[in-house]
């Protein structure tokens, strides 16, 4: 079942901060975030396992309640090139399993 | 992370005919990939779980006969696209997942058909 993300889309300016978010109504094993340019394949950012962790890189972070079955991607002091599609893919068992992705959101920072 | 390299990045090609698309797991001896199509400005579809030595694990929805896949060895996995039409033209792109349930899925840079 595919993940639901919200809000669709965002647009802040440059230094401003952001909060995206992937909800699942189903349990989850794992939730892996990526960042997609436009006319590019998806790139890692993190993947956040059940336990309800959180974790950081830089200024971008997240967090994974695993008893609401959501995810948060966090950027502070957003930069031009955090321009790009976010997407969350969720891992419902582990085990080297697909992930299902959710129909992303648009964040566009202007200077 | 495990590289993914994919081949061609670009191809155009007339409608019937047949286009293969090639995926390498660079550093990685990958027992499984995936395979995923996407619509401009649309989330990732998976079309298929490729397994080494073995057939193709489709999703719903997914003509196996149109789209054959091949994962021959541990490092290449191909994607056919039978007979292309049109209505075929999208980006498709592979993934490796190298490290388990722990790691994430790393992805080719995709390849852009344009079926005329």
């Amino acid at each position: 079942q595919q993940p639901v993300q919200s809000p669709q889309a965002v647009i802040l300016r440059e230094g401003e901060d952001a909060v995206i978010n992937c909800s699942s109504s189903k349990a989850l094993y794992s939730v892996h975030w990526y960042r997609q340019k436009h006319g590019e394949a998806p790139v890692f950012l993190m993947i956040l396992l059940k336990g309800g962790e959180q974790k950081g890189h830089e200024k971008i972070s997240a967090s994974f309640n695993e008893k609401k079955q959501q995810s948060s991607l966090y950027l502070t002091a957003s930069q031009l090139s955090y321009s790009g599609t976010y997407f969350c893919g969720t891992d419902r068992t582990g085990a080297n399993s697909k992930l299902t992705f959710g129909k992303g959101i648009t964040l566009s920072v202007r200077p | 992370g495990a590289v993914v390299s994919q081949h061609p990045s670009r191809v155009i090609c007339k409608s019937g005919t047949s286009v293969k698309i090639e995926c390498r797991s660079l550093d990685f001896q990958a027992t499984t990939m995936f395979w995923y199509r996407q619509f401009p400005k649309k989330s990732l579809m998976l079309m298929a779980t490729s397994n080494e030595g073995s057939k193709a694990t489709y999703e719903q929805g997914v003509e196996k006969d149109k789209f054959l896949i091949n994962h021959a060895s541990l490092t290449l996995s191909t994607l056919t696209v039978t007979s292309a039409h049109p209505e075929d033209s999208s980006f498709y792109i592979c993934s490796v997942r190298a490290g388990g349930s722990t790691d994430t899925q790393y992805f080719g840079p995709g390849t852009r058909l344009t079926v005329l």
